[in-house]
């Protein structure tokens, strides 16, 4: 199965707003909501930011926001910390009832 | 509060088998489903599977069928993945994972590393 396309990195400044993109199909994200979005710092479990498209567990800061649109889903960090440093997976439901990660993304603040 | 200890560390030789435990604790067990997910250095994770931990049932990922098995005692609140015919592609972090529903992880094993190497 074929893993969601993202953006190897992105980088921005302190402050700065940067987006990350999650291309998938109509037959994972095009076609559910159930898209989360995962942050993992080196050598530590994945964290859940997102789930389902758009709705942050209790804890995550607001400056995490997520959207979809068509087969992309994103996910946009507001106002860049040097402490939101880290890789950043999508995650999707898939309709054969199986789950495929993104491929990842490398958040760097400058 | 919420825990999922795994089991340690791992050193295989390729052809064997492994089992990885997963001790939940802090909330029902029966009312979530555990999905493993596995991690190779260097790589974005990869979902393995999931298991029911009220009916037992599971489901893997195509790529997994016939090698893996992922069981649950109830009485103790274990989930347990084993992988068999181990390769050195099998070389990796493998994370148990509380499931909200459709893939929403809120708890997370620490990871256990199985390593493959003859």
């Amino acid at each position: 199965q074929s893993a969601l396309t993202q953006p190897p990195s992105v980088s921005g400044s302190p402050g700065q707003s940067v987006t990350i993109s999650c291309t998938g199909t109509n037959s994972d994200v095009g076609s559910y909501n159930r898209v989360s979005w995962y942050q993992q710092p080196p050598g530590t479990a994945p964290k859940l930011m997102i789930y389902e498209v758009n709705n942050r567990p209790s804890g995550v800061p607001d400056r995490f926001s997520g959207s979809k649109s068509g087969n992309t889903a994103s996910l946009t960090i507001s106002g860049l910390q040097a402490e939101d440093e880290a890789d950043y997976y999508c995650y999707s439901y898939r309709s054969d009832l199986t789950y495929v990660f993104g491929t990842g993304t490398k958040v760097t603040v400058l | 509060q919420v825990q999922l200890v795994q089991s340690g560390a791992e050193v295989k030789k390729p052809g064997a088998s492994v089992m990885v435990s997963c001790k939940a604790s802090g909330y029902t067990f029966t009312a979530y489903f555990i999905h493993w997910v596995r991690q190779a250095p260097g790589q974005g994770p990869e979902w393995v599977g999931e298991i029911n931990t009220n009916s037992g049932g599971t489901k893997y990922t195509q790529q997994f069928q016939g090698r893996v098995t992922m069981t649950r005692d109830t009485s103790i609140t274990t989930a347990y993945m084993e992988l068999s015919s181990l390769t050195s592609d099998d070389t990796a972090v493998y994370y148990c994972a509380r499931d909200r529903g459709w893939g929403i992880y809120d708890y997370w094993g620490q990871g256990t590393l199985v390593t493959v190497s003859s």
